[in-house]
């Protein structure tokens, strides 16, 4: 079955240090790829996705994701969190056939002074 | 550009009665909207997706009689929460699509959600 792995339900991260959120799908071939964020009681937002071309993709606020086929996941990434980054983020996966978006169960993450 | 909003954002209504949630694509014209709900500290769970002009398609096990769903026009859909009880109390998400001249697969851009609590 089509399914979106988050491995980690949270994940505390000192302000400034770097962040790695990990994703894995299991697709029979290679779906469209979504990172999204969730403040408290608020809608998602898109942060960035990736349909095919360049492995590494820039989103916004500064995160950015790598789609790496041979390990079927899609790990984002931000350099130097800030406090205003905590929030859920939840990957998602897009097979275009079927056009139904799979959600991963979410990592949640907090930021620490 | 690509904003979603809901209204309203959060609504209290006593056990029995109907509300209605409303869905806009503000700044584009969207060809498909999707129902979610979400539980507290869960995923999303799609309820339902509808296209302008024609009946919505419900996931398995959420009853269209219950969850009556309108998509009247390319910018605004409706999700009605007919006869409601305690245990419909959640939060409620839209989010809207359009098709992407490239031919890029749809990307969904959300609305903020709604909180309904039914007493």
């Amino acid at each position: 079955a089509q399914s979106v792995t988050q491995p980690d339900i949270h994940i505390t991260v000192s302000e400034g240090a770097s962040l790695e959120l990990r994703c894995n799908y299991s697709y029979g071939a290679t779906p469209y790829l979504f990172w999204y964020v969730q403040s408290p009681g608020q809608g998602l937002q898109l942060l960035l996705k990736y349909f095919s071309g360049d492995t590494l993709v820039q989103g916004i606020k500064g995160f950015e994701a790598e789609f790496k086929r041979s390990q079927s996941s899609f790990n984002l990434r931000k350099p130097s969190v800030h406090w205003s980054d905590a929030a859920e983020y939840f990957c998602a996966a897009l097979n275009t056939g079927f056009q139904k978006l799979v959600f991963g169960t979410g990592t949640r993450l907090l930021v620490s002074p | 550009g690509a904003v979603v909003s809901q209204h309203p954002s959060r609504v209290i209504c006593k056990s029995g009665t109907s509300v209605k949630i409303e869905c806009r694509s503000l700044d584009f014209q969207a060809t498909t909207m999707f129902w979610y709900r979400q539980f507290p500290k869960q995923s999303l769970m799609l309820m339902a997706t509808s296209n302008e002009g024609s009946k919505a398609t419900y996931e398995q096990g959420v009853e269209k009689d219950k969850f009556l769903i309108n998509h009247a026009s390319l910018t605004l859909s409706t999700l009605t929460v007919t006869s409601a009880h305690p245990e419909d109390s959640s939060f409620y998400i839209c989010s809207a699509s359009y098709n992407q001249p490239s031919g890029e697969a749809d990307t969904q851009y959300f609305g903020p959600g709604t909180r309904l609590t039914v007493l």
